[in-house]
């Protein structure tokens, strides 16, 4: 089954510190990874996928084949970070969709 | 703006009734797909349309439905809605099947 899990429901730190969002996938084949935010009321913006191997508002991840893993990474986090990431995966079973896992709420305060 | 338009922005509605919810996806875009947001189940795909095909289903309810038009504005139908329905409907859009993908900013819908 392709399969997105997000291990944690809130992530809370402190400005300044750094940040790591956790995402693991269950997918045969080579997956396409994509990480989005949504900031409060906002819709889902895409932030970053691992095949362009961008740097978007100081956030980087990469894909970890070995570990199924692509976790989000930002070294010194702001608070206008606050928001909710999902990790998604292109799905090749239902059509093109990406499969999202749950979201993680990360909450950065001063 | 992603150029995503989704209508009604909020709907409130009594159990059993029918509503229906409307997106426009960004100019020229072919592909589109709808999604239920749910505090405990996430972000679930529901179904894709593709150039007014459907291309996918995920995991929709057979009291729910959907249609693209030729101008490829889609619609998802929901009737005999229960209170479990209550959630934030997304519609999204890309320009063919693998470029990335535009949100809309949902209908939040809510069945008393």
């Amino acid at each position: 089954a392709q399969r997105v899990t997000q291990p944690e429901k809130l992530l809370s730190v402190f400005k300044g510190a750094p940040v790591e969002l956790k995402c693991n996938y269950s997918y045969s084949g080579s997956p396409e990874l994509f990480w989005y935010v949504q900031y409060s009321r906002q819709r889902l913006q895409l932030l970053l996928r691992h095949i362009s191997r961008e740097s978007i508002k100081g956030f980087t991840a990469d894909l970890n084949k070995g570990e199924t893993s692509f976790h989000l990474k930002k070294p010194f986090a702001q608070e206008e970070d606050s928001a909710m990431y999902y990790c998604a995966l292109r799905s090749n079973q239902a059509g093109t969709a990406l499969i999202f896992g749950k979201g993680t709420t990360l909450s950065v305060s001063s | 703006d992603s150029g995503v338009t989704q209508t009604p922005k909020h709907l409130i509605t009594a159990t059993g009734q029918r509503v229906t919810l409307r997106c426009s996806p960004r100019s020229g875009d072919l592909s589109v797909y709808w999604y239920q947001q749910s505090l405990d189940q996430g972000l679930q795909f529901l179904i894709q349309y593709y150039n007014g095909e459907e291309r996918a289903k995920g995991n929709i309810l057979e009291r729910f439905s959907a249609q693209q038009f030729p101008d490829l504005h889609s619609e998802l139908n929901l009737s005999s809605l229960e209170l479990g329905d209550s959630a934030l409907y997304f519609c999204a859009s890309s320009v063919d099947l693998k470029a990335e993908a535009f949100f809309g900013q949902g209908t939040r819908l809510t069945v008393v």
